[in-house]
This record gives structure tokens, C-alpha cells and sequence, in this order.
């Protein structure tokens, strides 16, 4: 899986759009873009995917470069319950295993 | 639909005693993985089973084992405890489907602490 790189965190006013941006310079033609997040001491939720064109899905939209090199996941409004850690993860259509990184610690502040 | 469950949500052992961990999968979804978080090394890939099979697994010792029942539901198993076993244990389902990429969903983990 192509290794990514996300900057370790990231503060953002309430009600304004969070750009969290990824870097996966390695990637490859069948590999998709997945984020998550994980909330403090709860179980990482998945976000959305994609793999070469934008997405947008009633939790966030996922921008993906045309080169697909990095991508950069948008939360529109951002609210105090966005506060966690996001993950930017490269996986293979039909892998099960998730290599996650160190994530980006968002934080909405009021 | 329900979500993944994992039991017991919290548990204390002492060192070299094993420990079982439990998950039920969502309804539907073949497919369960499991992972280990701590502070240290963060979020960590253990295996994946699907139809009672492992098909994947991580780099961890062999005293880190699990499996899977004909209901989808899975079981980790850690013998002799360390005290670097402590960490949150994430278990994680998924509908295995070959042609469309599938979201993994996690439960909200089993805290493990080894004394």
C-alpha cells in the first residue's frame, strides 16, 4: 500500500470549512483514497473513498488532484463534534488490511 | 441495522495470563478484521477472517491468535500476557464484495490493560 503523509494537526473555527490535505505521491493506478476518523477512545468511522474523481457524500466531499498525488478532504461546516483524528489511507480495491498512519488531529474550536 | 459489537468493553489481567476477546459483526458482513492501537505505535493491523478462514495477517507474534464461527462472529485470543499487550483492541466488519471497494465499520473496541 502507498504510504501517506498528513500534517499532524490542524485547528479550525466552528462553522467553517476544515481542508484536511494528503499526500500520496506513490500511488497507484488501482489504489483507492479512503479517510477516517476516530473520535477520542471510540472506534475509527469511515468518512468516504474515492479514486480519481471528487466525491461528496452527506459527511464530506474528497478532492482528488488530477495527477491523483494528494487529495484533500473537506468538511464544509464544521461543528465541535469534528474534533478527532483523520486518517488518510491507501489501500488496493480488494485488500482488507487498513495501514493507517499518524493521522491529522483536527480541532473545531467554538 | 445494529452495529459492531465487542465484548467486554474494558478488561484488566495480569501478566502471562491469556486473555479472549469477542466481536459480532454487522448482520450481513462475512468479513472481520482486527487491529491494535497504542500510543506508541499507533493503529496496527492484527489479521482479517472471512468464512472461518484468516486470509491476512500482521506482523504480531504468535501469541496474539484468533478465529472465526460459521456465524460471521470472531474471536481474538492473547496468551501469556505482556505488559505491552495493553491497548485498545478494534475490531472491524466489512461485506467482502470482488468488484466495488467496501468501507470497513469498527466497534467501539475492548480496552485491554496488563498489570
Amino acid at each position: 500500500d502507498a504510504k501517506t503523509t498528513q500534517p499532524p494537526s490542524m485547528d479550525c473555527a466552528e462553522g467553517r470549512a476544515a481542508n484536511l490535505p494528503c499526500n500520496h505521491s506513490t500511488i497507484s493506478g488501482n489504489e483507492y483514497v479512503y479517510w477516517y476518523r476516530q473520535i477520542h477512545s471510540q472506534g475509527p468511522q469511515y468518512i468516504i473513498h474515492g479514486l480519481k474523481n471528487n466525491e461528496t457524500n452527506e459527511m464530506a466531499s474528497l478532492i482528488i488532484t488530477e495527477d491523483r498525488k494528494s487529495s484533500t478532504l473537506i468538511l464544509p461546516h464544521a461543528t465541535l463534534r469534528d474534533t478527532a483524528v483523520y486518517y488518510c489511507i491507501v489501500r488496493v480495491k480488494g485488500a482488507q488490511k487498513l495501514v493507517f498512519g499518524q493521522g491529522t488531529r483536527l480541532t473545531i474550536n467554538p | 441495522k445494529a452495529g459492531v459489537t465487542q465484548t467486554p468493553r474494558y478488561l484488566i489481567k495480569t501478566r502471562g495470563q491469556q486473555v479472549t476477546l469477542s466481536c459480532s459483526p454487522i448482520s450481513g458482513h462475512r468479513s472481520v478484521s482486527w487491529y491494535q492501537q497504542t500510543p506508541g505505535q499507533g493503529l496496527q493491523f492484527l489479521f482479517e477472517y472471512f468464512s472461518e478462514t484468516q486470509r491476512n495477517k500482521g506482523n504480531f507474534p504468535g501469541r496474539f491468535s484468533g478465529r472465526q464461527f460459521s456465524n460471521s462472529r470472531s474471536e481474538m485470543n492473547v496468551s501469556t500476557l505482556e505488559l505491552g499487550d495493553s491497548a485498545l483492541y478494534l475490531c472491524a466488519s466489512s461485506v467482502l464484495a470482488a468488484e466495488v471497494p467496501y468501507e470497513q465499520y469498527f466497534g467501539p473496541g475492548t480496552r485491554l490493560t496488563v498489570t
